[in-house]
């Protein structure tokens, strides 16, 4: 069972353009969320996270919604920029406190941004 | 700085072999994570470990063991390799909390 779910595998949007990265759990007891973004060859990069007890956070060019009622995140990154390319993760834990944590990954979105 | 590093980068190894791989944290972070990611997944949580105990641990068979030394530094073990098992391994450290720094991987494939 799927309990992170990113639905689109893949997603092209143009320089300058915003680009939405949708993510959806099924575990209620999620209360952090985080992105990382992958380039190939390297590790996962966190980009941004959100507790539970906000909506909202923004870092920059990237803010990141929270919809608990829907259990739905997403990642707008606006504008988007061609070094953007590259495969996003949704992540989510039970934050048990600082020293305890796993994390559930989704599947990823490759973005492609276009020049 | 160093960020993760890990080694081997790449390996191959048979069905039945035996694969350690081997994972130093960032100066200062005490907690490290193991994830192992097949092609087309997200990564999936192994262990964690935490002050060298063990903090948590994944849905992964006993044949896959971990370990976290005095300086922090860990080993994942893998014994009687399965076909499967072929995957990114990834290696993560972390001060406090859940934001992870991972290293770039072993990829390792099992023939």
């Amino acid at each position: 069972d799927q309990q992170v779910k990113q639905n689109s595998p893949s997603l092209s949007v143009q320089e300058g353009r915003i680009s939405i990265l949708n993510c959806d759990y099924t575990n209620s007891m999620f209360d952090y969320f985080l992105w990382y973004k992958k380039y190939p060859a390297e590790g996962p990069t966190f980009l941004i996270s959100i507790s539970s007890i906000k909506d909202k956070n923004e870092d920059g060019r990237f803010t990141v919604f929270l919809n608990k009622s829907a259990k739905h995140l997403s990642l707008h990154i606006v504008p988007s920029q061609p070094g953007d390319s590259a495969v996003y993760f949704c992540a989510a834990s039970v934050q048990g406190g600082g020293s305890n944590y796993k994390l559930t990954f989704g599947k990823g979105t490759l973005l492609t941004v276009n020049p | 700085d160093a960020g993760v590093t890990q080694s081997p980068t790449h390996l191959i190894k048979t069905r039945g072999q035996h694969v350690t791989l081997r994972c130093s944290p960032i100066s200062g972070h005490k907690s490290v994570s193991w994830y192992q990611q097949v092609l087309g997944q997200g990564p999936q949580f192994i262990f964690q470990y935490y002050e060298k105990e063990e903090r948590g641990r994944g849905n992964f068979p006993d044949r896959f063991s971990a370990r976290q030394f005095p300086n922090y530094s860990s080993e994942l073990n893998v014994n009687a390799l399965l076909l499967g098992d072929s995957a990114l391994y990834l290696c993560a450290s972390s001060f406090w909390g859940e934001k992870l720094f991972f290293g770039s991987g072993t990829q390792l494939s099992v023939l």
